[in-house]
């Protein structure tokens, strides 16, 4: 089953202590990214890679980081949260085609900073 | 200005309704159209593309207007299961890949 798996799905953590958030694709896409939803603002993109050892920054790239070193993985990292990256966050791998881009997103992951 | 606009809602409807919801995009050098449903705050997954001649998918109709940067989305005889947030995106071709810019979404709620 085509898929893309975050963990963890639910995380409370305080100011300045770093985090990780993983993400999995079995699709082998190469574009995969990573997004915050916010009320009133939507879906923002953060960081995105095109493929492996190639990333870049998106709308809202402040205070996260990110690598792939594999096609499959694309973890998202806070390396000093602070409460203003509370946030659900969502991992996108993408299926290339014009009108017909598709993407996939994870399940989400609900974070507060406190 | 946000480079894809569409109204909050919440458009509260009864089964069976006709609703439409609308999208503008800001950019026009914008290649591609979709609308996604997200469910209370779970992922959000395709509904349709979106394209120039207009399409349709049992009771959705989606249409665009390249040269007034419209979107739309037209549902038939609403069913409750209907009750989502709907989102307009749009896709520009970016560094080899393809930026999606999504709307904030228009939230719908089906009543008995």
């Amino acid at each position: 089953e085509a898929q893309v798996t975050q963990n963890p799905r639910y995380l409370i953590t305080v100011t300045g202590k770093k985090l990780t958030v993983t993400c999995s694709q079995n699709m082998n896409h190469e574009y995969m990214s990573w997004y915050r939803q916010d009320p009133g603002l939507g879906l923002r993109q953060i960081y995105y890679s095109m493929n492996v050892e190639v990333t870049d920054k998106g709308d809202v790239p402040e205070g996260y980081k990110v690598s792939r070193k594999e096609k499959r993985n694309f973890p998202l990292i806070l390396e000093s949260p602070s409460p203003n990256q509370t946030s659900l966050y969502f991992c996108a791998s993408t299926k290339p085609g014009g009108a017909n881009t598709e993407a996939f997103f994870g399940q989400g992951t609900r974070l507060t900073v406190v | 200005r946000k480079e894809v606009e569409q109204d909050p809602g919440p458009f509260n409807v009864p089964e069976g309704a006709t609703v439409a919801f609308n999208c503008t995009y800001s950019n026009s050098a914008s290649q591609s159209f979709f609308w996604y449903r997200q469910d209370c705050r779970k992922e959000p997954k395709l509904l349709m593309s979106v394209y120039s001649s207009g399409n349709e998918d049992g009771r959705f109709t989606a249409q665009l207007n390249r040269a007034s940067q419209y979107i739309s989305l037209l549902i038939r005889d609403s069913k409750l299961s209907d009750s989502a947030t709907y989102l307009c995106v749009v896709s520009l071709s970016a560094g080899g890949g393809n930026k999606l810019t999504f709307g904030t979404g228009t939230q719908l709620k089906v009543e008995l």
